[in-house]
């Protein structure tokens, strides 16, 4: 089942400005999980939004979360070309006594000089 | 520790034959992941190992799939009678147990199988 739902599934942009990619999940959460991935390459983690922060910054990221909504968005701010990668959210399934993170299909994003 | 560790990179197998793929976590995180992804998806779940212990499986993970984490350290994930449809990136993932809070994953690079 799949937890976190990206959107859009590809973006295109030029050096320097923003993008923005947006995430939807389907039950009651206690954090969200943001991971890029370079192609080929494992998946690195950028960052964890709790459920009751709104908003969280890491360098050039920003991170929301709305729960009321189930919806969360990354925001890359004066992208560079080292930022094409694919980048993924994920959100917590807990079932019985297994914690697993679920992941959604992912954005793939360009960024072009 | 220099991270997640998996071993191969690369394996590229006839159909029918067994493989196995080796995954060396960092060494005080006590959970660990395999994932598998295709090309344009993301990863989906496996199993997932506390210590020792496999506490969870995936209806992805047919019979001809198993994995060990033998002493709650490296783990190992054994495709047998391997299939066309098994061609993925198989994915590695280790962190730490903080009570019910899940938190972010180390991966490793992965291991790609083609199975020809």
């Amino acid at each position: 089942s799949q937890q976190g739902e990206e959107d859009p599934q590809a973006l295109s942009i030029q050096e320097g400005e923003n993008a923005t990619m947006n995430c939807s999940y389907k039950t009651s959460i206690n954090n969200l999980q943001w991971y890029r991935q370079n192609s080929g390459r494992g998946l690195v983690h950028l960052i964890l939004i709790r459920s009751n922060e709104r908003e969280k910054h890491s360098g050039r990221l920003r991170v929301t979360l709305d729960t009321s909504k189930k919806s969360s968005s990354l925001l890359i701010t004066a992208s560079r070309a080292a930022d094409t990668a694919s980048y993924f959210c994920a959100a917590p399934l807990t079932q019985g006594g297994s914690e697993k993170l679920v992941f959604g299909k992912g954005t793939k994003l360009t960024v072009n000089p | 520790d220099t991270g997640v560790s998996q071993d191969p990179r690369h394996k590229i197998t006839k159909r029918g034959q067994n493989v196995t793929f080796r995954c060396d976590p960092i060494s005080e995180h006590n959970r660990l992941y395999w994932y598998r992804q295709t090309l344009g998806q993301g990863p989906e779940f496996l199993t997932y190992f506390q210590n020792e212990a496999q506490l969870e499986k995936s209806r992805l993970l047919s019979d001809r799939f198993s994995a060990e984490r033998p002493k709650g350290s490296f783990s190992t994930l054994e495709i047998q009678r391997t299939e066309q449809g098994d061609s993925a990136m198989y994915l590695c993932a280790s962190s730490p147990s903080t009570g019910r809070l899940i938190t972010g994953y180390t991966f490793g690079s992965g291991t790609r199988l083609t199975v020809v």
